[in-house]
């Protein structure tokens, strides 16, 4: 079965410090991968997605994410943090059935120290 | 601006009553889909529809219900058979099957 998982629940960073968001993914064929965020209260908001080619994909915000096939994994990183950061963070993979609905991770709550 | 507008932000409904959420996007997405939110659990798919007149089940349908009359409106209905309804809900569209799907704001629905 398709499922995406998010090992840390909760991460601390301080700003300025780099960040990286693990996700590793279980799917049949090539993923289309996407990391959204999510403000309190708030909908999702895309970050950036792979579909194909380069494996390594920027997105908005500074942040980037790494698809490595042999490890299945889609990990986000951004080289220094800012306080604006502090959200929650959801990996997702989209299904090849149930009208391609988007799979998602439990989710990553960043929190950033001044 | 093009986007996906969900109403209401809050909502309160008293135990045994139905209620409905709107959900109206103006990109001219084919697929719509609505989302259950529950702290810890990431987000499940309710129901979904690719097309005008046509909608379908996703993880957790009972106790919901759906329409799609026109592309731009989907909205969603929390009957009274729904034994634990008080989440946020989050309505989705996208172009098609397997591309990026655009969020709207969400609904908190507060049984009371």
């Amino acid at each position: 079965a398709q499922s995406v998982t998010q090992p840390d629940i909760h991460i601390t960073v301080s700003e300025g410090a780099s960040l990286e968001l693990r996700c590793n993914y279980s799917y049949g064929a090539t993923p289309y991968l996407f990391w959204y965020v999510q403000s309190p209260g708030q909908g999702l908001q895309l970050l950036l997605k792979y579909f194909s080619g380069d494996t390594l994909v920027q997105g908005i915000k500074g942040f980037e994410a790494e698809f490595k096939r042999s490890q299945s994994s889609f990990n986000l990183r951004k080289p220094s943090v800012h306080w604006s950061d502090a959200a929650e963070y959801f990996c997702a993979v989209a299904s090849y059935n149930q009208g391609g609905k988007l799979i998602f991770g439990q989710g990553t709550e960043l929190s950033v120290k001044p | 601006d093009g986007g996906i507008t969900q109403s209401p932000k809050y909502l309160f409904r008293k135990e045994g009553q139905n209620v409905t959420l709107s959900c109206e996007q103006n990109l001219n997405h084919d697929a719509m889909y609505w989302y259950r939110q529950d702290p810890g659990q990431g987000l499940r798919l309710i129901y979904y529809s690719q097309i005008v007149n046509d909608f379908q089940k996703g993880d957790i349908a009972e106790g919901y219900s759906v329409s799609r009359e026109k592309k731009e409106s989907f909205p969603l209905t929390v009957t009274s058979a729904q034994k634990n309804p008080t989440a946020f809900y989050l309505c989705a569209s996208s172009i098609g099957v397997g591309t990026e799907a655009f969020f709207g704001q969400g609904t908190r629905l507060t049984v009371v």
